[in-house]
């Protein structure tokens, strides 16, 4: 059974580039969270979607923006980047409370 | 009262030793408390969770003590071993519909020692 699995890997860009990053889930998950991680931090919640909605926000501006696919996987894209977007995003899955990380996606802006 | 305080943020224990990583709360609508385990460029990996209607969880060599009036949770790692040198981070977040954001601590950097 796969787990959470992020694509790509690592990413460079420079400032004012687009991004977008993939997700797919566990098996049987349902619901998508992203989160951002910057380096010695622990991660920062950034949006959560379920049925294809976003369910809650975190303090993110509105360039960070998402989508949830009828397969349950979620594209996170950032707009405009900024140098202090610079982090490790991190998406976790769940079905109930539990959520599964996966190995995040390492976004470098410069 | 969105924070999860969390402490010591590093920690050397020798092997065999207990390594014990507090955290604390001020939301009181918080009710699910996981413990997640992150190694260097790898995401967190969750290793054991509790609620508030119990005052410990036992899952291997890892506990969970939920003390609920003191809005405190603490992580004990017993017999600690070299390969559990990694980043640990408390988190806590609301069940239901509008549950599901994970409000994580700083993270305490364990290391063990042979």
């Amino acid at each position: 059974d796969a787990g959470v699995t992020q694509s790509p890997t690592h990413l460079i860009k420079t400032r004012g580039q687009q991004v977008t990053l993939r997700c797919s889930p566990k098996s049987g998950h349902d619901t998508v969270s992203w989160y951002q991680q910057a380096l010695g931090q622990g991660p920062q919640f950034i949006f959560q979607y379920y049925e294809e909605e976003e369910r809650q926000r975190g303090n993110f501006p509105d360039r960070f923006s998402g989508h949830q696919f009828p397969n349950y996987s979620s594209e996170l894209n950032v707009n405009a980047l900024l140098l202090g977007d610079s982090a490790l995003y991190l998406c976790a899955s769940s079905r109930t409370q539990a959520q599964y990380f996966g190995p995040g996606t390492r976004l470098t802006v410069l | 009262q969105q924070q999860v305080k969390q402490s010591p943020q590093s920690l050397i224990v020798q092997k065999g030793g207990i390594s014990i990583i507090n955290c604390a709360y001020e939301n009181t609508a918080f009710d699910y408390f996981p413990w997640y385990q992150q190694f260097p460029g790898k995401g967190p990996a969750l290793l054991i969770a509790i609620r508030p209607d119990v005052s410990e969880k036992k899952e291997g060599r890892f506990t969970i003590s939920f003390n609920k009036s003191a809005k405190q949770f603490s992580l004990h790692i017993m017999d600690s071993q070299p390969g559990d040198s990694a980043t640990y981070f408390c988190a806590a977040s609301r069940i239901g519909n509008q549950g599901g954001k994970l409000i994580f601590g700083q993270g305490t950097e364990l290391s063990v020692k042979p």
